[in-house]
């Protein structure tokens, strides 16, 4: 059973054009969620994450929301940018001793030129 | 520094073999972990270390044997490893286990087991 959901397995958006990759989580008891981008044959890059006592954090080009009663959360990258396409995975933890990363399956993005 | 360097970045071994991966980091991060990623799958959590004392291990077989000589240091050792055991091996660090920061992770072992 998946803790942590992306049920889009890809999307294209075009240049300069908003990119919202969504996720969605079971465990009540994750309070701390990250985004990654990862590059094929390299290590996954973190990217920005959010407290669940916050609803928003924005870094730059990208803002993560996060709806703790619908447990939801979004990634949004404006402008999309070519070098955007990857692979973005959800992750989450609970933030208690012993801190495990869960991983969602992955939105391999694509920005069109 | 905000590296975690994985050496080596790419090892084919045969079913009878003992290996090593290693995994460096100085950023101070007291945990670090150990993924398993398979083609087109999120990375799997295997080991947690925080304190340079195993606290995680995800019922992983024991042909996998994780070592942390030091807080700068992890290994994974490997022997009689099956090819299905052929993955993405990361390896990450986070400043602590008990309070959210991301974790850091390095380029990986690609491993392949003839």
């Amino acid at each position: 059973d998946q803790q942590v959901k992306q049920n889009s397995p890809s999307l294209s958006v075009q240049e300069g054009r908003i990119s919202i990759l969504n996720c969605d989580y079971t465990n009540s008891m994750f309070d701390y969620f990250l985004w990654y981008k990862k590059y094929p044959a390299e290590g996954p890059t973190f990217l920005i994450s959010i407290s669940s006592i916050k609803d928003k954090n924005e870094d730059g080009r990208f803002t993560v929301f996060l709806n703790k009663s619908a447990k939801h959360l979004s990634l949004h990258i404006v402008p999309s940018q070519p070098g955007d396409s990857a692979v973005y995975f959800c992750a989450a933890s609970a933030g208690n001793y012993g801190q495990n990363f869960v991983f969602g399956p992955g939105t391999r993005l694509s920005v069109l030129p | 520094d905000t590296e975690v360097t994985q050496t080596p970045k790419h090892l084919v071994m045969g079913m009878t073999n003992k290996k090593s991966l290693k995994c460096e980091q100085h950023m101070g991060h007291r945990a670090m972990y150990w993924y398993k990623q398979k083609a087109k799958k999120p990375p799997e959590l295997m080991f947690v270390y925080s304190y340079e004392k195993l606290s995680i291990n995800e019922s992983v077989p024991s042909r996998f044997s994780p070592e942390c000589p030091n807080s700068s240091l992890l290994n994974l050792h490997l022997h009689a490893l099956q090819p299905e055991d052929s993955a993405l091996y990361l390896c990450a660090s986070s400043q602590r286990t008990i309070m959210n920061t991301e974790a850091f992770f390095g380029q990986g072992t690609r491993l392949t087991v003839v």
